[in-house]
């Protein structure tokens, strides 16, 4: 089985300037994911899709973070204006709907390495 | 939200059996206790869930006592593979949202 796959996996930006990160996930998988994980902590949920729809979007910085999965599948987060701050790894991680405690079908991919100089 | 501790560090020599604590006080009744490892440059890998007593997988065993306020990871004879980050996290039965704490940064030495 594919896991979830993401691109790029290195991106160098100059603050001001604006990134956007791709994410496909697993294929059935309704659920999807977008992680923030700064150097040194855990990951942290920035907005959560089920098929097109966001269910949770309460941590992503609205004013310069926007992410979409128009069709229920592929997702885009996108960054614009970037600042020193978003230097991070973005995560996408994909699910089935209402698996509970049974959580093994919530599979990571390997990220996006954003540095901002 | 269970809030959960454990060690920001830990140093093991290949061969010998770590065991990683995590303290989760204010667990609910309907919680989970799940661990996840992180490898660098990859994103968390499930491991092991559990809700009372003993799990054990191919990985893993996870212990967690009558009162649910801590539970233990244990890796059996580490290798120098098992070298990354081990999360601890309180789930809730029917979320589908993981709160990653800072982890515990396992380091297997040669």
């Amino acid at each position: 089985e594919a896991g979830v796959a993401q691109s790029p996996r290195y991106k160098i930006i100059e603050k001001r300037q604006s990134v956007a990160f791709w994410c496909n996930p697993i294929s059935g998988h309704a659920t999807l994911y977008w992680y923030q994980q700064i150097l040194g902590q855990g990951p942290k949920l920035l907005i959560q899709f089920q098929n097109n729809g966001v269910v949770d979007d309460s941590q992503l910085p609205k004013d310069r973070f926007s992410a979409e999965r128009l069709k229920g599948v592929d997702s885009t987060l996108k960054i614009q204006p970037a600042k020193l701050e978003d230097s991070a790894v973005y995560l996408c991680a994909s699910s089935f709907p209402g698996q509970g405690k049974h959580l093994y079908g919530y599979t990571f991919g390997s990220g996006t390495r954003l540095t901002v100089v | 939200l269970a809030k959960t501790t454990q060690p920001i560090s830990m140093d093991s020599y290949e061969g010998q059996e770590v065991n990683i604590t995590c303290s989760h006080n204010n667990i609910a009744t309907n919680d989970y206790i799940t661990w996840y490892q992180q490898f660098p440059s990859q994103g968390p890998r499930f491991i092991i869930q559990g809700y009372k007593t003993k799990v054990t997988n191919e990985v893993a065993s996870l212990f967690i006592p009558a009162d649910r306020k801590s539970s233990t990871l244990s890796l059996p004879r580490v290798s120098l593979s098992d070298t990354a980050v081990y999360y601890c996290l309180v789930v809730l039965t029917g979320a589908n949202n993981l709160f990653f704490g800072t982890g515990t940064r396992l380091t297997v030495i040669p």
